[in-house]
């Protein structure tokens, strides 16, 4: 299978700031990649499909780049309800790995 | 609105039986593939089983095979997951979810684009 592995684990920061999320493939998976929010008590939800398309209707301040093996999710100015955790999940393979997800509290 | 509505939640003993299901609206359910996806307690995220309910054709994640069933109706554009004999270890919110596409000739699919809202399935003695 391959593995994905998201850094950080957690990541403290403030209302307006800039963030970025990786996420490392264990091979590569071209641009074969996701990148999902979930809120406490719900459902994932997608934000970005194809490593740098942003699925209709999420707010333009999400941005994907990447390809190969490492990839990484930006949110350029922080917003309350941004304080959530952020998955990767890799689709090159049957598998469809996510990755162990990346909590992002307020500092 | 594209939606997936599934059932609620289910309280069980070890070794009793559960069928949990998954009702799409909004769009022609037939054409798209479904899966559902396991979230264990505190944890991330596994897909577990797909199905295209037009013909019902169905994958499972290699680990899954042989501990659930996957099954659609597609007059009722439902599709439903359940389990024979359940153990504490399924303790989990499951979800249904969309996928954008499943290319069944090299087992290719797509990113997850509607989830439903999950259903908790509580094991325990």
């Amino acid at each position: 299978d391959i593995q994905m592995t998201q850094s950080p684990s957690t990541l403290s920061a403030s209302v307006g700031d800039r963030v970025t999320i990786t996420c490392r493939a264990s091979q590569s998976i071209s641009t074969w990649l996701a990148w999902y929010q979930q809120k406490t008590g719900e459902a994932p939800k997608l934000l970005i499909y194809d490593a740098s398309n942003l699925e209709r209707g999420v707010p333009p301040r999400f941005s994907g780049t990447g390809s190969g093996t490492e990839f990484t999710l930006t949110i350029s100015s922080l917003q309350p309800d941004d304080f959530v955790t952020y998955y990767c999940q890799q689709y090159k393979s049957f598998s469809g790995t996510f990755g162990q997800g990346t909590k992002v509290e307020i500092k | 609105e594209v939606q997936l509505v599934q059932s609620g939640p289910e309280v069980r003993k070890p070794g009793e039986s559960l069928k949990i299901s998954c009702k799409g609206s909004g769009y022609f359910f037939s054409n798209h593939w479904i899966a559902w996806v396991r979230q264990m307690p505190g944890k991330g995220l596994e897909w577990m089983a797909i199905i295209y309910p037009s013909d019902s054709d169905t994958r499972y994640r290699p680990s899954f095979q042989g501990q659930v069933t996957i099954s659609a109706d597609k007059s009722t554009s439902s599709t439903y997951l359940q389990w024979s004999s359940l153990r504490a270890s399924d303790t989990a919110i499951y979800y249904c979810a969309r996928l954008l596409y499943f290319d069944s000739s090299d087992s290719k699919f797509g990113a997850f684009d509607v989830w439903g809202q999950g259903t908790l399935v509580t094991v325990s003695s």
